[in-house]
């Protein structure tokens, strides 16, 4: 069964920062890895889909990387801003049609 | 983008009582959709694959005569909570699969329970 795990379960950087936000992963064999944002309240916002041929995927000052064999996915944020502070969220699929199985998140605070 | 609501928003109820969570494909079809539940604080959890004509599949642990999920259409599956407990309150979020199957998620319905 599929497991997902993200590290830190939260984190606080000052603006301007890079920042690395990571997720793991115990079946490599995914079809494609998805990043969210969650704001409290709120829905999710999707960030970013990897399929499982790629390797990285970039929008804006985003970056997610998946390396399958090691089961690991990372998302990068150049140049931190107060509008970052959320939850990160990272979701895989191990086949098409089927549901996406969730990290608990990292809380991200980026504070001015 | 693909975009999927939600119907309503936001509900309290009354502890006994049933509430219907509409999930609509505004601009797509989609033969599966999934339901979703967020406690405070902690990560999505599946609840129940919806298809379209025929039976839903549920989770382990979770309640099929409680939450009952019906497709009705390529474009409507309805989730309803029966007979509400406070410890049903909770976000309730689905999603469809689009083209290149990611997901497309609906804004959440926030239900209360009192």
């Amino acid at each position: 069964k599929q497991e997902v795990t993200q590290i830190p379960a939260a984190l606080s950087v000052p603006e301007g920062e890079n920042l690395v936000l990571n997720c793991s992963f115990t079946d490599s064999a995914i079809y494609n890895l998805q990043w969210f944002r969650q704001d409290p309240g709120k829905g999710l916002t999707s960030l970013l889909l990897i399929q499982s041929s790629q390797r990285e995927q970039t929008s804006g000052r985003l970056n997610a990387s998946l390396d399958k064999s090691s089961g690991r996915s990372t998302l990068y944020i150049a140049a931190s801003q107060p509008g970052d502070s959320a939850t990160y969220l990272c979701a895989a699929r191990i086949s098409g049609n089927t549901p996406l199985v969730f990290g608990k998140g990292t809380r991200l605070s980026v504070i001015a | 983008g693909a975009v999927v609501s939600q119907h309503p928003s936001w509900v309290i109820c009354k502890s006994g009582t049933s509430v219907k969570i509409e999930c609509r494909s505004l601009d797509f079809q989609a033969t599966t959709m999934f339901w979703y539940r967020q406690f405070p604080k902690q990560s999505l959890m599946l609840m129940a694959t919806s298809n379209e004509g025929s039976k839903a599949t549920y989770e382990q642990g979770v309640e099929k005569d409680k939450f009952l999920i019906n497709h009705a259409s390529l474009t409507l599956s309805t989730l309803t909570v029966t007979s509400a407990h406070p410890e049903d309150s909770s976000f309730y979020i689905c999603s469809a699969p689009g083209q290149s199957y990611e997901q497309y998620f609906g804004p959440g319905t926030r239900l209360t329970v009192t």
